[in-house]
Order: structure tokens, then C-alpha cells, then sequence
């Protein structure tokens, strides 16, 4: 059974980096049938889909963030990460990541980190 | 953008029938996937395909999608049902869309 777990700093200063990294465990990132996507919620708000990564490094962004967004995927650590650049209040939130089915949506999630962005 | 609309909320009584549908342009035409997001946890789809259960979905909740909108339906509803549902479209210009969510409480 897939697993994800999400790491990464919890508090990012405004104007700054914001980066997380999701750990996959009981399969490979690599699989040809996924892609690997992150989400936000801000408190009380509806899902934001971030964007999306394949195991070879195929992306996809949300283009009201693409110009700040960037993914990896680093498959020897069985890994993918997000980068969001030049944050601001609005962006603090509870960031998910999830597998992406293309057949099923996302199947299977992390538990979330928050991240706040406060000075 | 595409833009996907849902109710705030839906109340429904104990044993009875919910409905919750997600609005759009021709969403018909598109697959609707439907999460359940309990307070406090991370969302866990119920619905893909606008109406396939994955293993674990009780056979109370089905889908169906045609024309502007699609349907989220569960039947004898239970306490543990009441959470947020969001339903989710694949449009060609934003990639994945969520709508608003709606807020299901069990009376």
C-alpha cells in the first residue's frame, strides 16, 4: 500500500523559498501509470491543485502559479519536491501531496504540512 | 478558466438521502472525481470517473455527470458521512480544478 508523507519547514519568512519534500514508501515514484502532484488548503478555504510531476520528470503547473512553482523528482530517494518562490501571507496553507491517478484522481494522500508565512 | 460550482452546504436527515452537485460548462463531457474531507484530515476520494467507487467506498455513494452538472449521491446517510465533498475536473487549461466544496451536515 502507497504511502506519502510530507517534510519540510513549517514557518518560511515573506519574500522567501518556500520547500517541501514528499517521501513516497510501498512503490516506486517512477511508475509509468502516476504523476505525483501537490495541493494547498488555506484554513477554511477550498483545494488548490499546485501542480503535478512524472516519475521522468514531466511537469504540469497551475498557471496562476507557474511563474513561482517549481517540481523535482528524485526517483534514487524515491522522492518528489516543490519550491514556491517569493512567498507572501497568502500562501501559507496546509500543503498536500498526492498520488495522481490519470484513470482515478488522487488516490492516495499525504497527511499534509502546514506552512505559515509570517516575518 | 473553467470554473466548477458547488453549494455551500447541504443538510439532510439520518437515513435519508443527500445530494450534492458540482456545476460547469459541458462538465458532462469531462471525468468528475469527488473527495471526502473529514475536519481536520486529509481528503480521501470517494467517486472517480464520475461514478466508479474505489475499494472501501460504501455502496451508499454514487455519481453520475451529464450535461452542466454532476451528481454526488449517498444514500442512508450515517453520522460519518458529514464532511466537506469537493468535486474535481481536469480542465485543458488549468489542469486539475476543485470546486468550493460543500459542507454535508447530518441532522
Amino acid at each position: 500500500q502507497v504511502q506519502l508523507q510530507e517534510s519540510g519547514p513549517g514557518l518560511v519568512k515573506p519574500s522567501q523559498t518556500l520547500s517541501l519534500t514528499c517521501t513516497v514508501s510501498g512503490g516506486a515514484i517512477s511508475s509509468g501509470d502516476y504523476y505525483w502532484s501537490w495541493i494547498r488548503q488555506p484554513a477554511g478555504k477550498t483545494l488548490e491543485w499546485i501542480g503535478r510531476i512524472s516519475g521522468s520528470g514531466s511537469t504540469n503547473y497551475n498557471p496562476s502559479l507557474k511563474s513561482r512553482v517549481t517540481m523535482s523528482v528524485d526517483t534514487s530517494k524515491n522522492q518528489f519536491s516543490l519550491k514556491v518562490i517569493s512567498v507572501t501571507a497568502a500562501d501559507t496553507a496546509v500543503y498536500y501531496c498526492a498520488r495522481d491517478s490519470v484513470v482515478a484522481g488522487h488516490d492516495t494522500w499525504g497527511q499534509g504540512s502546514l506552512v505559515s508565512v509570517s516575518s | 478558466s473553467y470554473e466548477v460550482t458547488q453549494p455551500l452546504s447541504v443538510s439532510v436527515a439520518l437515513g435519508q438521502t443527500a445530494t450534492i452537485t458540482c456545476g460547469g460548462n459541458n462538465i458532462g463531457s469531462n471525468f468528475v472525481h469527488w473527495y471526502q474531507q473529514k475536519s481536520g484530515q486529509a481528503p480521501v476520494l470517494v467517486i472517480y470517473r464520475d461514478n466508479t467507487r474505489p475499494s472501501g467506498t460504501p455502496e451508499r455513494f454514487s455519481g453520475s455527470n451529464s450535461g452542466n452538472t454532476a451528481t454526488l449521491t449517498i444514500s442512508r446517510v450515517q453520522v460519518e458521512d458529514e464532511a466537506a465533498y469537493y468535486c474535481q475536473v481536469w480542465d485543458a487549461g488549468t489542469g486539475r480544478r476543485f470546486g468550493g466544496g460543500t459542507k454535508l451536515t447530518v441532522l
